[in-house]
């Protein structure tokens, strides 16, 4: 079974800095995905980033980046220039690849307060 | 247009009732899912449909039964509900093929 922990419960930030989240799995399988997910006060989920284990080079999508180290089994997520826009919870997942059904573990997630 | 849609939004109930949450998707994906969001905020999966047949059923009470009529929809039948089933109720869905879910808006089901 897959394990995903985020030791940071919470964290703030000041507009326009930078804040990177936390994230480490456990995992026997080889071939896999890694997201990270946003929950604003809303509830919707929102996909921010994703990651392909085969994949060497780490994921960006406009200000959000991931740190993947692999053999470390860690997934961090950089948010640049921060935003007000960017409180919310952030939730780290795993998924397996290749299988039909396949579900994500969940992190216990990061509530992260951006401060103007 | 939306891509994942979940009805009724909120859901509030008394012990004992029987209820449903309908989940439908327009985005051509064969993969359903529930997923249970506690008090706590901690999300855990339920079920997962493909194609309409069960995939994933993790070790959830006999009093959730899900059921896939094709592969657009997957609903969410609750027998005699329990305080401790209050929670946000996630639908989500994918392409077997491909990489990430698809969440709906959640449906937040309060037990009085």
């Amino acid at each position: 079974a897959q394990t995903v922990t985020q030791s940071q419960p919470e964290m703030s930030v000041q507009e326009a800095e930078t804040v990177t989240l936390s994230c480490t799995y456990d995992t026997s399988e080889s071939n896999y995905y890694l997201f990270w997910y946003k929950q604003p006060p809303s509830r919707q989920m929102i996909l921010v980033i994703r990651q392909e284990a085969y994949k060497q080079q780490n994921a960006t999508e406009n200000r959000f980046s991931v740190n993947f180290q692999k053999a470390a089994k860690s997934f961090s997520l950089k948010i640049s220039d921060s935003q007000l826009g960017d409180t919310a919870m952030y939730f780290c997942a795993f998924m397996k690849q290749n299988n039909a059904g396949n579900m994500l573990t969940f992190g216990g997630g990061t509530r992260l307060m951006v401060k103007p | 247009d939306t891509a994942v849609s979940q009805t009724p939004k909120y859901l509030v109930t008394q012990m004992g009732n029987d209820k449903s949450i309908k989940c439908e998707q327009n985005l051509g994906h064969d993969t359903m899912y529930w997923y249970k969001q506690d008090s706590k905020k901690f999300l855990k999966i339920m079920f997962s449909y493909n194609n309409k047949e069960l995939i994933i059923n993790e070790t959830v009470p006999n009093r959730f039964s899900p059921k896939s009529p094709d592969k657009a929809h997957l609903n969410l039948h609750i027998n005699s509900l329990e305080l401790g089933d209050s929670a946000v109720y996630f639908c989500a869905s994918r392409i077997s093929s491909g990489g990430e879910q698809y969440f709906g808006p959640g449906t937040r089901l309060t037990v009085t």
